[in-house]
């Protein structure tokens, strides 16, 4: 299973940007990248899959660059509630194999 | 849809009595379930992995006889916790796949448990 390393925090204010980066070494062949969302006391919330290039939905952007050791989640104009936990995870696509959750990032948003 | 839920959502118990936790999948039939512990301002631990009808495959460091998983059905997984100590305080999440090829995991809720 593919390790993955992220920054343990990141702070940022109200309506800015956000760019996590995710660094994933040795991912396989058959491997996707996920990130999940975890608030204080709640379960993991997916928010976007990818496997290379670009990938977008109505929360996120993921940016898988062609050699894809590593990814970046993107965040436009954060508010206070996307503070929380956000996991980088790498696995086989269909899930059924077992998801090893690294640190995470704990982003702070100050209004 | 794809909704998990796990219940109780929180629970006190004394030590040495067991707890039982179950993870259900609402929506959707799930071949396969995981369960995760969680210390407060960790990540989240894989303990086990569950599939249907088969027997659990337990971690490195994680006591199956300790902590009980049973996947009888396509919906339910029951993670029990056997005589359990303060150290076993912690929250516990499970998370369901439909094993389909477009498929994410899903986590429940969690469940937090305080041993006294």
């Amino acid at each position: 299973l593919a390790k993955t390393t992220q920054p343990i925090s990141m702070d940022s204010y109200e309506g800015q940007e956000v760019n996590i980066t995710c660094s994933h070494n040795n991912i396989a062949t058959n491997d996707y990248i996920t990130w999940y969302q975890q608030f204080p006391s709640q379960g993991p919330r997916f928010i976007i899959q990818g496997y290379k290039t670009k990938v977008t939905n109505e929360v996120a952007s993921l940016f898988i660059p062609a050699d894809r050791k590593s990814s970046t989640l993107s965040l436009p104009r954060v508010s206070l509630s996307d503070t929380a936990v956000y996991y980088c995870l790498v696995g086989d696509r269909d899930n059924t194999d077992k998801l090893i959750f690294g640190t995470g990032t704990r982003l702070q948003v100050f209004p | 849809g794809a909704v998990v839920s796990q219940h109780p959502s929180r629970v006190i118990c004394k030590s040495g009595t067991s707890v039982k936790i179950e993870c259900r999948s609402l929506d959707f039939q799930a071949t396969t379930m995981f369960w995760y512990r969680q210390f407060p301002k960790q990540s989240l631990m894989l303990m086990a992995t569950s599939n249907e009808g088969s027997k659990a495959t337990y971690e490195q460091g994680v006591e199956k006889d300790k902590f009980l998983i049973n996947h009888a059905s396509l919906t339910l997984s029951t993670l029990t916790v056997t005589s359990a100590h303060p150290e076993d305080s912690s929250f516990y999440i499970c998370s369901a796949s439909r094993g389909l090829a477009t498929e994410t995991q899903y986590f429940g809720p969690g469940t937090r448990l305080l041993v006294l």
